[in-house]
């Protein structure tokens, strides 16, 4: 079953504009993150926020988290061409002992 | 560091072979797990291990079996494989320290 869901399904913009994409869930969770795959690669671990955090920084990514209303969202600022990947969240619940849960993810394309 | 490696990276097989595919890892994780991805599914859990000799059921186990017989390798067995079971199989691990996957570039496999 399907923990997280991504929210579009697609994003298409233009290099320099800012991407943003949601991710909602069922459960309660220990924690959230969000993975980059680049077509025909592996997953790379973007960033992660405890269930006790709010909103948390990396580079050109900022993560927010709203346990109350189960979503989190993941916002890339001054996006470029490179940054064009899927993007999944992925849940830590409770209780899972260490398994994370996938959504489907959100295929970003940045065009130049 | 290699990080996880997946072999082999591409095999194709007929409907009722068998084959293993093989994960290791040279971090030193405790946590190893095999996942399929299927178009329009994203990552469902197969397999998981909690540490050397041990390994639980994921998601969708049936068809596949695992040992953990050394801490740093996972394998994933297909006894008699079915078209149903062409996917593409990406293994990862984790630690205590950093609950962030570690992906490998992911098998891919078509039963014919």
């Amino acid at each position: 079953s399907q923990q997280g869901e991504e929210d579009p399904q697609a994003l298409s913009i233009q290099e320099g504009e800012n991407a943003t994409m949601n991710c909602s869930y069922k459960t309660s969770i220990n924690n959230l993150q969000w993975y980059r795959q680049n077509s025909g690669r592996g997953l790379v671990h973007l960033i992660l926020i405890r269930s006790n955090e709010r909103e948390k920084h990396s580079g050109r990514l900022r993560v927010t988290l709203d346990t109350s209303k189960k979503s989190s969202s993941l916002l890339i600022t001054a996006s470029r061409a490179a940054d064009t990947a899927s993007y999944f969240c992925a849940t830590d619940a409770s209780g899972s002992n260490y398994k994370l849960t996938f959504g489907k993810g959100t295929l970003l394309t940045v065009n130049p | 560091n290699a990080g996880v490696t997946q072999t082999p990276k591409f095999r194709v097989l007929k409907t009722g072979q068998s084959m293993t595919l093989l994960c290791a890892q040279d971090m030193n994780h405790e946590y190893m797990y095999w996942y399929r991805q299927d178009p329009g599914m994203g990552l469902r859990l197969i397999h998981y291990s909690v540490g050397e000799g041990t390994t639980a059921k994921g998601e969708v186990p049936d068809g596949y079996n695992v040992s953990r017989l050394k801490k740093q390798n996972f394998l994933l067995g297909l006894e008699s494989a079915a078209p149903s079971q062409t996917s593409v199989y990406f293994c990862a691990s984790s630690s205590d320290d950093n609950y962030g996957y570690t992906f490998g570039s992911g098998t891919r496999l078509t039963v014919v």
